[in-house]
Order: structure tokens, then C-alpha cells, then sequence
């Protein structure tokens, strides 16, 4: 069954980087579209980036130039570079699979909280 | 950049009642939307993909259907596990941009 498992988030402080880590299991993640989706407290779902099968990626305008989703074939696995973390970068960030994907299982992992501040 | 309007932003009904959510796409998506339900403290689960078709173990009182630029979600029969934030998400192209939520509560 599908697994979606992210790591890496913290507390870091403003103008700090963190890598975000997603470790998919049970479907290959180069297969369909993986994006990463982020939610501050008390607000809705806000989508930041998205990589497709052919290896395009595409950000939010709020994170462009500053963060950089890549994957690992070899290992199944995404990642989200963050640079130039700010306050409102704050928030539980998911990765998500594409939801045509099938396959059952998990579509969203369970979530890191990236926590800037100084 | 597309836009995904949800209304209402909120919503009141009995347990029984039958509840429709909209969602409109400022330029059309073809059928490449989803739907997802989040409980309060809890990850969002894929209710609809396609546009209409229901995720495997998602009850059938939950239907979608929709095309183009307007969407709809209708729960048959309001239950109180009901109860949640529900949104709306264009996958056709970049921007994956979500809707702004319903918020549905039992009266």
C-alpha cells in the first residue's frame, strides 16, 4: 500500500534554509505528479510546487526563487529545498501524489511543521 | 493565474439534510478536479478525483460532478462524521491551485 512519509521540518530562523524529505513506498514517484502543499495555522490549503513525470517543476509565486522541489529516483523519494525562509513561510507542509495516481493507499503524507522564527 | 472560488465559505445543516458545495475555475479545467475533506487536526483525505469519480472506500452519499469551469459536491444525506473543511483543487496545469474551503457544520 502507498506511503507517503515526509521529514526535515524544525524551527529556523528568518533568512535560514531547510530541505524538506517525502519517502513514497508502495509506487514509483516518477511515475505521475507529486506537489507540495502547505497549510499555515488556522488557514486553508495553500498549493507551492509540483513536479511532473517529465521532470518539470512549477512553484507558487509566493515561494519562486526560493524553494526548489527535486526527486531522487533511486530512492523514490522528493524533496523541497526552502532558502530565504520568512515568518510567513510557516506552516505543515504535505506532499500529495497526483490524486488519478490509484494505487490506493495514502495521498497526502502526514505532514512536517516548519516553524520560522527567530 | 487560475483562480478557484468555493462557495459558500461556510454552511448549517441538519443531519439528513442534502448539502451541495460549488466551485468555480476562473478558466475552464477540463474534469482534472478533486475533492478533499479535512477534519479539524487531521491530514486531508481524496474524497473525488475526476471531477465525479469517488474515491475507493469513500462513502456514496458524496457525489461530484462538473466540467469545465463549474464543479459541484453534493453529500446526499449530512451525517455528523461529516463534519469539516472541504476544498477544491484544479490538477490540470500549474498553478494546482486549491479553493478557499467550506466549512460544513451540523445545525
Amino acid at each position: 500500500e502507498v506511503q507517503l512519509v515526509e521529514s526535515g521540518g524544525g524551527l529556523i530562523q528568518p533568512g535560514g534554509s531547510l530541505r524538506l524529505s517525502c519517502a513514497a513506498s508502495g509506487f514509483t514517484v516518477s511515475y505521475n505528479f507529486m506537489t507540495w502543499v502547505r497549510q499555515a495555522p488556522g488557514t486553508g490549503l495553500e498549493w507551492v510546487s509540483v513536479i511532473y513525470s517529465g521532470g518539470s517543476t512549477y512553484y507558487a509565486d509566493s515561494v519562486k526563487g526560493r524553494f526548489i522541489m527535486s526527486r531522487d529516483n533511486s530512492k523514490n523519494t522528493l524533496y523541497l529545498q526552502m532558502n530565504s525562509l520568512r515568518a510567513e513561510d510557516t506552516a505543515v507542509y504535505y506532499c500529495a501524489r497526483d490524486p488519478s495516481s490509484g494505487a490506493g493507499g495514502d495521498y497526502w503524507g502526514q505532514g512536517t511543521l516548519v516553524t520560522v522564527s527567530s | 493565474d487560475l483562480q478557484m472560488t468555493q462557495s459558500p465559505s461556510s454552511l448549517s445543516a441538519s443531519v439528513g439534510d442534502r448539502v451541495t458545495l460549488t466551485c468555480r475555475a476562473s478558466q475552464g479545467i477540463r474534469n482534472y478536479l478533486a475533492w478533499y475533506q479535512q477534519k479539524p487536526g487531521k491530514v486531508p483525505k481524496l474524497l473525488i478525483y475526476g471531477a465525479s469519480t469517488l474515491q475507493s472506500g469513500v462513502p456514496s452519499r458524496f457525489s461530484g460532478s462538473g466540467s469545465g469551469t463549474e464543479f459541484t459536491l453534493t453529500v446526499s444525506s449530512l451525517q455528523p462524521e461529516d463534519v469539516a473543511t472541504y476544498y477544491c483543487q484544479n490538477y490540470n496545469s500549474a498553478p494546482l491551485t486549491f479553493g478557499g474551503g467550506t466549512k460544513v457544520e451540523i445545525k
